[in-house]
């Protein structure tokens, strides 16, 4: 079975400051991970993907993430926040076999202020 | 217009009553899902369906039915509503094969429900 933990809940940081929203996942098979991101009162939206390839994954809105395979890690970072990057942030998983059903982690709330 | 589309946005109901929340899609994804938000839990799988006769249960299925009308409806039912099923609902879409293999989901912006 897989699951995805993110490790902190809330995230408080100041305007133009780095960020780094931690994930890690536990599978016994190969895995695609996934980053979504809630804008209050929204839905939820793919920030970015790991499918195979180089494990440095670069998204939408200046966001990168690293799989990381022997840490079992899906981090995703930012070098300089914007008040516009207040939201909810989501890391899921797909392991080979789930027949496309995505396990998400609880979820970080990113509270970028000035 | 939106791909995925929910209605009500919101809606305010009794315990005991019966309710249901639809979804709409003009993505024409085979694959379509059921999720509910409770904060601090993230999002937990209710249903899911992999075409029009293919229904199957996820996490947290008790206490709601699903109906899959057509490759673009799927709605959600809630035969007697309970006070600890007011949460957020999110439909999303996938499609079979290519992105789906990877689990891209797209997702509607969600219907609140409060069951009082």
């Amino acid at each position: 079975a897989q699951s995805v933990t993110q490790l902190d809940s809330q995230v408080p940081v100041f305007e133009e400051a780095p960020v780094e929203l931690r994930c890690n996942y536990s599978s016994s098979v190969s895995v695609y991970l996934f980053w979504y991101v809630q804008y209050p009162n929204q839905g939820l939206q793919l920030l970015l993907k790991y499918l195979s390839g180089s494990t440095l994954v670069k998204g939408i809105n200046g966001f990168e993430a690293e799989f990381n395979k022997s840490q079992t890690s899906f981090h995703l970072r930012k070098p300089s926040v914007h008040i516009s990057d207040t939201a909810e942030y989501f890391c899921a998983v797909n392991g080979a076999g789930s027949q496309g059903n995505l396990i998400f982690g609880k979820g970080t709330k990113l509270s970028v202020k000035p | 217009d939106a791909d995925v589309t929910q209605t009500p946005r919101n809606r305010i109901t009794k315990t005991g009553k019966r309710i249901m929340l639809e979804c709409s899609q003009t993505k024409g994804h085979d694959r379509m899902y059921w999720y509910r938000q409770d904060p601090g839990l993230g999002l937990r799988l209710i249903y899911y369906s992999f075409d029009v006769k293919d229904i199957n249960k996820g996490e947290i299925s008790d206490g709601y039915s699903v109906s899959r009308q057509a490759q673009a409806k799927f709605s959600l039912s809630l035969e007697s509503a309970i006070p600890n099923q007011t949460a957020l609902y999110f439909c999303a879409t996938s499609d079979l094969g290519g992105a789906s293999e990877w689990g891209e989901q797209f997702f509607g912006p969600g219907t609140r429900l409060t069951v009082l």
